[in-house]
This record gives C-alpha cells, structure tokens and sequence, in this order.
C-alpha cells in the first residue's frame, strides 16, 4: 500500500530561523513528489514537484531535496515569516497504469512561526 | 490569475439526505478531481475525472458517490445519502493536458467546501 510518513507533527519556531521538515515515501512505481503549503480552512498549495531525476528545487525561501534511493525528501524553509504558518505536506504521486495523477498525501507537519 | 472555485463553502445537512458540490475547474484544465479530508486527517483521494468518464477512483467512493461534468464549466459531486462519517472538507482540483496530450503534474486546488452531517 502506498504510503506519506511526516516528521516532525508539528514545530514551533521563531521569526528569521530557518527549519527542516522531513518525508519518507512507499510509493510505486514513482512518479513524482510534491511539497504543499495548506493554511487552516484552505486548499493546498503547490511548493514544488520533483520528479525521479530531479534532487533539489528551489521556490523562494523554500528549497525541496530528493533522495530517490532512500525514498526521502525534505523541504528547507529559510528566514521564516510569520506568514509561513500552515501546515506543510509531502505528497507523492505513483505513475504508470490509469493513475491520472492519483496523489498519495502524508499528514502534514503543522509549523508555527513566532514572532 | 486564474483558480479552482467551489460553492458552497459551508454545506449541512441532515443524516440520509443528498447533497451536490459544485466546483468550477480552471477554464482550459481537463482533468479534475475530488479529494476529501475528515479533521485532522489526511487529504484523501476520491475519484479522477477525464474525457467525461471516471479515470480512477478510490475504495472510498462507493456507490453513494457520483460525479458528473453537466455543462462545460462545472465538476459536480453527489452524494446520495449522507452519513454522520461523510463530514469533511471536500476539495477539487484540476490539472492541465500538455502539448503532446501528457498529464501536467502540477494540480490546482479549490478553497474546499465544508460539509456537516447532523
């Protein structure tokens, strides 16, 4: 069965430090791995997609990694803001066959910035 | 910049009774997509949608569950008879076809509509 597991849960930090927040997959065959930023109430929203060939990707202050191997990934976020505040959360997309972008989501690591 | 709608917001209902959640896809997007997450669970899939037919679906939806694409602009989801464990939120999506007819991987999502069963 495939699988998302998120660590840590949740995470406090303050203002301008920078965090890490780690994912392990078992998903196959593999396609692709995403990194979503959801806000309480909202809908999730797309980070960065990363696919078998690819290692790092970066958007802004957020810089994903991809270890194919181990079937890790984490996902940097630098000089935090306030408004980085959500949940963050690792999902892995299996490829081939009639999975039409069928997304496996792991449950998320609550960070929460504080001034 | 174009995004994914969804009315309503907040849907309650009552036990048995049928509900229909409306989503209004990007204009140009050809697959779409149903998701749902119960209170701090999992986002889980539902069902995919292509070419006016079910692409996949999960263990999830079962028969109570129905999609339909009625006219060019919306992606409905019924659900027959609601149960108290259908309350969620319910999130569409949709995902672009690129030149050559590949699937893009990057799927846009809809604020939710949250849905209380009573």
């Amino acid at each position: 069965k495939n699988q998302v597991e998120q660590s840590p849960q949740s995470l406090i930090i303050l203002e301008g430090k920078n965090c890490t927040l780690q994912c392990n997959y078992t998903v196959s065959p593999f396609s692709n791995l995403r990194w979503y930023k959801q806000d309480t109430g909202r809908g999730p929203v797309s980070l960065t997609i990363m696919t078998f060939s690819e290692n790092t990707k970066s958007n802004g202050r957020y810089t994903a990694t991809l270890d194919a191997d181990t079937k890790q990934s984490s996902l940097h976020i630098t000089a935090s803001q306030l408004s980085d505040s959500a949940s963050y959360i690792c999902v892995v997309s299996a490829g081939g066959g009639t999975s039409y972008g069928k997304l496996t989501f792991g449950q998320g690591t609550i960070l929460t910035v504080h001034p | 910049e174009p995004e994914v709608t969804q009315t309503p917001s907040h849907q309650v209902t009552q036990m048995g009774q049928e509900v229909i959640l409306r989503c209004v896809p990007i204009s140009n997007h050809l697959y779409f997509y149903w998701y749902r997450q119960i209170l701090g669970q999992k986002v889980e899939f539902l069902v995919s949608f292509y070419n006016n037919e079910i692409s996949e679906k999960s263990e999830i939806f079962d028969d109570q569950f129905s999609v339909e694409r009625p006219d060019g602009s919306n992606f409905t989801l019924k659900i027959r008879s609601t149960k108290l464990e259908d309350s969620a939120m319910y999130f569409c999506a949709s995902s672009a076809e690129l030149a050559g007819g590949s699937l893009s991987y990057e799927q846009y999502f809809g604020p939710g509509t949250r849905l209380t069963v009573t």
